[in-house]
């Protein structure tokens, strides 16, 4: 089955820093999501980008379908953004999204 | 707006007993729904995904069990607990195959 790869397993930040995350998968992909699991566990939804880039506020994702990676970018990181980046993507043939093991982020004050 | 609903949030409970975590979504219909489990060290497993009622499909055989009885409503269950069954689940439901998926608040399950 399809394997994805996130990269750094573990990030600390000085407040204010700038980041980039990356996730690398192994097969042709027609979507892919990325998700913040906070302090709390709650997963939630980032970016949906299947190919190109979005913005939302201080985070930006790209997706290079072609080369099988995408990109998150966090801009002048604020603690609150601590918590574990995870990307998934469809597993072939099922329903199911098959998960990175994540980024850890730390921003510390 | 779709929300999605898990309780409870926390469960301990002793190897042998029952399981029962249940999951309802409001604001939409006949949506996908997914169980995962997420253990230590991160990586979160699909346990289950139901495409409509009724209709379960299982991704890893194990001690669970997954049941669909109304459109927007998705249990969990397990006869006897295994230690090995501790760790955070969390139920997903997405409007199809292949569009975003949105996650519940989760329970953490710990098994003594």
């Amino acid at each position: 089955g399809i394997q994805v790869e996130q990269s750094p397993p573990d990030l600390i930040l000085q407040e204010g820093a700038n980041s980039t995350l990356r996730c690398n998968f192994s097969d042709s992909v027609n979507n892919l999501q990325w998700f913040h699991q906070n302090p709390w566990g709650q997963l939630i939804n980032l970016f949906y980008i299947p190919s190109g880039t979005k913005q939302n506020g201080r985070l930006s994702a790209t997706t290079v379908a072609t080369e099988r990676y995408s990109l998150l970018y966090i801009s002048s990181s604020q603690t609150t953004d601590s918590g574990v980046y995870f990307c998934a993507v469809p597993g072939s043939g099922s329903e199911k999204l098959v998960f990175g093991k994540g980024t850890k982020l730390t921003v510390n004050p | 707006s779709q929300t999605i609903h898990q309780w409870p949030a926390t469960l301990v409970q002793p190897v042998g007993s029952p399981l029962s975590l249940e999951c309802t979504v409001e604001g939409t219909s006949n949506p996908n729904l997914y169980w995962y489990r997420q253990a230590a060290g991160r990586g979160l497993q699909l346990l289950f995904y139901s495409v409509g009622i009724g209709q379960i499909s299982s991704e890893v055989p194990q001690n669970l069990s997954a049941s669909r009885p109304q459109d927007r409503q998705f249990i969990l269950s397990s006869k006897k607990l295994l230690l090995s069954d501790s760790g955070f689940y969390l139920c997903a439901w997405s409007v199809q195959s292949g569009t975003p998926a949105y996650f519940g608040p989760g329970t953490r399950l710990t098994v003594t």
